[in-house]
């Protein structure tokens, strides 16, 4: 019944270690979205796919890459994490990425840099 | 610019009613979301507004005032399972991606 799928749900990585956060999904839907959220923050909007177009926040840091190699799987590398990387990364779907529709969110990963 | 506020905590009785209040300020606005996040977990969607009014699901009812830049979520017959936060989010046409508030922590006690 799972929709969004997110591992692992915990990771821990050291400092400077390159770590990959995935998503998958079952609903078939073009847009995808990750998004950092901090404790007792809104969640900050990293990048998203429609389709294979990736659109990437003026603000998220050339630290943060993503990949796309098919409509059900996203990828999120964090080349050299640092502390300030520790959050939870949460991925999400939408059916129309031009359209104010509905987001399904996946569990999250809650991502720890020692 | 955009901005969305909440307040940062509530507490309420269960078996109660409480109101939720959230004003935006945002770029070409396309509706408005409320969603619902217990502690480590993802939100999980509650409404959407588009037009002005009351919108009712079951205990939960969301209302908009695009005018005001105003939105409320009332919870009736507090549970305790009612426990969460609860994130206020406004579609940006300008920015063309949904923006959140921080949320409103509420605590539902005996």
């Amino acid at each position: 019944d799972a929709m969004v799928i997110q591992n692992p749900r915990y990771q821990v990585t050291q400092f400077g270690k390159p770590v990959t956060l995935s998503c998958s999904q079952t609903l078939n839907h073009n847009v995808m979205y990750w998004y950092q959220q901090k404790s007792s923050q809104a969640p900050k909007l990293l990048f998203h796919y429609y389709d294979k177009d990736f659109n990437n926040e003026a603000d998220t840091p050339d630290n943060f890459q993503s990949r796309r190699p098919n409509t059900s799987f996203c990828f999120l590398d964090i080349r050299s994490p640092g502390l300030g990387d520790a959050a939870m990364y949460l991925c999400a779907t939408s059916s129309r990425g031009l359209s104010p529709y509905e987001q399904y969110f996946g569990p999250g990963t809650r991502l720890t840099v020692t | 610019g955009q901005n969305i506020d909440q307040p940062t905590e509530m507490t309420a009785t269960e078996g109660a009613i409480v109101q939720i209040n959230c004003t935006y300020q945002t770029s070409g606005f396309n509706g408005l979301f409320w969603y619902q996040q217990h502690a480590g977990e993802a939100p999980t969607f509650l409404s959407y507004n588009v037009l002005d009014g009351l919108e009712e699901k079951g205990r939960f009812s969301s209302f908009l005032s695009r005018s005001k830049g105003y939105s409320y979520l009332l919870l009736k017959e507090l549970q305790m399972k009612d426990s969460a936060s609860y994130l206020c989010a406004v579609w940006s046409g300008g920015y063309n991606k949904l923006i959140f508030g921080a949320g409103t922590r509420l605590a539902v006690h005996p």
